[in-house]
């Protein structure tokens, strides 16, 4: 069974601050890893993707991905209060749907 | 582009009765639809996969009978809870995905059911 390990947090970081967000997955086969943001009671919303080892920089987002740590992080610069939400990783093999963890929740203190 | 739209945007049911939720791709053509359930603080669960015009894959756990799947044209799939009852209480969403889009899933809005 295709597990998604996050920490639910809260993770509190202040205003300006960097959010480092961490993700470990145990399907081997994953091949691209996405990251979503999930305010409280909306749908999620896609932040980036990432299919190689390394970084991946997107604005104020940069994904880490390390496969064989079986690894995915989330970095977000200059962290703001908008910024606080519940953050979804989801690692996918091939076609298949996504499947999804359980989500850090951020909050960013003004 | 790639607008995935969900109707009703929530619904309060009594329970017993059977609720029909509307899955919509408004500017491409969804050749894969995915619905998932959220209850309070967890995080999305797959509940099955339909491709247009096949009957859906229900992941284990999720009974077919009860959350019946319709995916009858390239924009619609629709999900009806089956004598909803307050278990059923959930925030739904939806996904698509077509050809012209590649792998990505776009996510509806949700659904937010309440059974009373």
């Amino acid at each position: 069974q295709k597990e998604v390990e996050q920490n639910s947090g809260p993770l509190s970081v202040p205003e300006g601050a960097i959010a480092s967000l961490n993700c470990t997955y145990s399907d081997r086969g994953s091949q691209s890893f996405f990251w979503y943001r999930q305010y409280s009671g909306k749908s999620p919303e896609l932040i980036m993707f990432i299919y190689s080892n390394g970084d991946k920089e997107d604005g104020r987002f940069t994904a880490q991905l390390n496969k064989a740590s079986q690894y995915v992080s989330l970095l977000i610069r200059d962290s703001q209060p908008s910024d606080s939400a519940t953050y979804l990783c989801a690692p996918r093999s091939g076609n298949t749907p996504l499947v999804f963890g359980k989500g850090t929740r951020l909050s960013v203190i003004a | 582009g790639a607008v995935v739209s969900q109707h009703p945007s929530w619904v309060i049911c009594k329970s017993g009765t059977s609720v029909k939720i509307e899955c919509r791709s408004l500017d491409f053509q969804a050749t894969t639809m995915f619905w998932y359930r959220q209850f309070p603080k967890q995080s999305l669960m797959l509940m099955a996969t339909s491709n247009e015009g096949s009957k859906a894959t229900y992941e284990q756990g999720v009974e077919k009978d009860k959350f019946l799947i319709n995916h009858a044209s390239l924009t619609l799939s629709t999900l009806t809870v089956t004598s909803a009852h307050p278990e059923d209480s959930s925030f739904y969403i939806c996904s698509a995905r077509g050809w012209e889009q590649g792998n990505e899933q776009f996510f509806g809005p949700g659904t937010r059911l309440t059974v009373l």
